[in-house]
């Protein structure tokens, strides 16, 4: 069984503050993918990071896939109260079929 | 280009009832897959179709079942309906490109079993 540890599982924070959410797995992953679901709504695709070692940069948020493709971070900058919400992390383990994490809540105060 | 829709966003039902829930993809994606979300499991995998086609199942009671039409719309249906089937069911389509699998999901709807 393929599984996804998140953690934290909670976060609050100050506007302003720095944080880092981590996705962990003992499996290899084909590609990873990040999103973020705010109340009521699906969850929205952030970001697919594939290649071991990788970094994206998306405005504030930096992704980052470990170079053996087990585990991925997520670092949010400066974050605002527009960052509060639940993020998810997404594992495809070469089946064409995504594994999730249980998630990050996020909450930042003004 | 529009996004996955589902119908309907809201739905209270009795226990023992059954419910269909119905999903529309993006324009062009062939594959379905639906999840169920609840506080305490997460987001959990249903199953997942490809051009009228269950392709993968997860670890769910023959209650829940699926089928996409040739149009790659799909429905969920739940039979004999239990109170821990109150969840958000998501639907999510997607299209593979190179090596990357990126799923698009649906608002979801929101299940409430009494």
């Amino acid at each position: 069984t393929q599984l996804l540890e998140q953690s934290p599982q909670f976060l609050s924070i100050q506007e302003g503050e720095n944080l880092t959410v981590y996705c962990n797995s003992s499996s290899v992953f084909s590609s990873l993918q990040w999103y973020r679901q705010e109340p009521g709504e699906g969850p929205v695709l952030l970001v697919t990071v594939v290649t071991g070692g990788e970094v994206k940069k998306l405005k504030r948020l930096t992704f980052q896939f470990g170079d053996a493709r087990k585990d991925s971070s997520l670092h949010i900058t400066a974050a605002q109260p527009g960052d509060t919400g639940l993020y998810l992390c997404a594992g495809d383990f070469y089946g064409n079929k995504l594994v999730f994490g249980a998630g990050t809540i996020l909450r930042v105060k003004s | 280009k529009a996004g996955v829709t589902q119908t309907p966003r809201y739905l209270i039902k009795t226990r023992g009832q059954q419910v269909t829930l119905s999903c529309s993809p993006i324009s062009g994606h062939r594959s379905v897959s639906w999840y169920q979300q609840t506080p305490g499991q997460g987001l959990q995998f249903l199953f997942e179709y490809f051009s009228e086609t269950q392709r993968n199942k997860g670890n769910f009671p023959g209650r829940f079942s699926g089928r996409q039409f040739s149009n790659s719309r799909s429905e969920m249906n739940v039979s004999t309906l239990e109170l821990g089937d109150s969840a958000l069911y998501l639907c999510a389509s997607s299209y593979k490109s190179g090596g990357e699998y990126e799923q698009y999901f649906g608002p979801g709807t929101r299940l409430t079993v009494t």
